[in-house]
């Protein structure tokens, strides 16, 4: 099946800094990526549609400032979560949709200290 | 985006088959009905869609009944790597930017 890889797998921070998070989609095009967040032993909550070409479309109660996404090219998107505290740390999952599913990355585990 | 009811976790045993019912009451005439697995610190990976009566696939069964407002995934004779979290996700085509939008899945736990 289609193959979405996302980088960094893990990264820590310090409070204050942003991060940037990329989703690519390896062996198609993707116009369209979604990014969640999850939570220890909860599900997936879906933050922001990631639009090639246009800006992003977020989800209720996301800040849009905060979580800054650039669909820069039909197989990239990437995620910016911008002066991160420690609340924001999370499992971040990135997605794009193919003919009958959407595949997912691997997903990137963000800790900020 | 239909809404899904699932049994919040099940347990079972190495070898036995295991069914996983979802409630999605109002489904609409376009959804399909669509079975994620993930396994902890892990992006979900896709197991089985269907529409209506029955599929089947290597690793699983999906049973959908006529009015289609629940589904059942059956995996057969599971195994210890088995052990994850299952969501059950209804909505319209996956073409042209589909949004997912997960219910609290089942978290499955299966014992030696």
């Amino acid at each position: 099946g289609a193959v979405v890889s996302q980088h960094p797998s893990r990264v820590i921070c310090k409070s204050g800094t942003s991060v940037k998070i990329e989703c690519r989609s390896l062996d198609f095009q993707a116009t369209t990526m979604f990014w969640y967040r999850q939570f220890p032993k909860q599900s997936l909550m879906l933050m922001a549609t990631s639009n090639e070409g246009s800006k992003a479309t977020y989800e209720q109660g996301v800040e849009k400032d905060k979580f800054l996404i650039n669909h820069a090219s039909l197989t990239l998107s990437t995620l910016t979560v911008t002066s991160a505290h420690p609340e924001d740390s999370s499992f971040y999952i990135c997605s794009a949709p193919g003919v009958n599913e959407q595949f997912f990355g691997p997903g990137t585990r963000l800790t900020v200290l | 985006l239909a809404k899904t009811t699932q049994p919040i976790s099940m347990d079972s045993y190495e070898g036995q088959e295991v069914n996983i019912t979802c409630s999605h009451n109002n489904i609409a005439t376009n959804d399909y009905i669509t079975w994620y697995q993930q396994f902890p610190s892990q992006g979900p990976r896709f197991i089985i869609q269907g529409y209506k009566t029955k599929v089947t696939n290597e690793v699983a069964s999906l049973f959908i009944p006529a009015d289609r407002k629940s589904s059942t995934l059956s995996l057969p004779r599971v195994s210890l790597s088995d052990t994850a979290v299952y969501y059950c996700l209804v909505g319209d085509s996956v073409t042209g930017g589909f949004k997912t939008i997960f219910g609290a899945g089942t978290r499955l736990f299966v014992k030696a």
